[in-house]
């Protein structure tokens, strides 16, 4: 049972590059979220989602695009990377039962130049 | 926006002391979780708390939720060296979001 999962676990890319994280899980949980954490701000939500084709914006969105056409999958996108995007990326999943515990991947660490 | 306060922001323990560390807001919060990262890891969930007034305990980890519902308590009993990390505690927001708070770092000294 992988759990949940995230490709690639380091990424090094250029400014103005497109870039995509991937996410997936196994245990079919309806929710799904992206964060970022950087020093100083501790885990910061980008955009969640509460189920196939449903996406909504967190705390910090700009400059970032999410989609899910399938439970298991929630893909984030760089459209055009900047090196303030340097940062720490973790996906988190929750069952959406009535109970709130996010579970969360191993991370991508990528650092834009 | 709600904003959780964390303290400590970082402890220096010797094997086998106790730590206490907890999370604070000005305003109400209806569950409470607490997590550990290892480095290079994602945050793993350790507790959750549902309930004002709720002591659970995993191991050697109890965490309480406060009875004002704007606090919780994360007590790590006979501290090891596996215990090093950092600690979040994150609690549900009016939002239906989490929030976490800033992380306390652990550090214990063998």
């Amino acid at each position: 049972d992988a759990g949940i999962t995230q490709s690639p676990r380091y990424k090094i890319t250029e400014t103005g590059r497109q870039v995509t994280l991937m996410c997936h899980q196994t245990w079919s949980h309806s929710y799904m979220f992206w964060y970022r954490q950087d020093l100083g701000h501790g885990l910061r939500l980008i955009y969640y989602s509460a189920a196939a084709d449903i996406t909504d914006k967190g705390e910090v969105p700009d400059g970032y695009v999410v989609s899910r056409s399938k439970t298991e999958n929630f893909p984030l996108t760089l459209e055009s990377a900047t090196r303030s995007q340097t940062s720490v990326y973790f996906c988190a999943s929750n069952a959406g039962t009535g109970t709130y515990e996010q579970y969360f991947g191993p991370g991508t660490r990528l650092t834009v130049t | 926006g709600q904003q959780l306060n964390q303290s400590p922001q970082s402890m220096f323990i010797q094997e086998g002391e106790d730590v206490s560390m907890n999370c604070t807001s000005s305003s109400i919060f209806n569950t409470w979780l607490w997590y550990k990262q290892d480095p290079g890891e994602g945050p793993v969930l350790l507790i959750a708390l549902y309930k004002a007034g709720e002591l659970t305990s995993n191991g050697r980890l109890t965490a309480q939720f406060g009875i004002t519902r704007k606090d919780s308590f994360l007590n790590i009993s006979a501290s090891i060296p596996s215990d090093v990390g950092i600690y979040f505690c994150a609690g549900l927001g009016n939002t239906g979001k989490l929030i976490f708070g800033q992380g306390t770092t652990l550090q214990v000294k063998p």
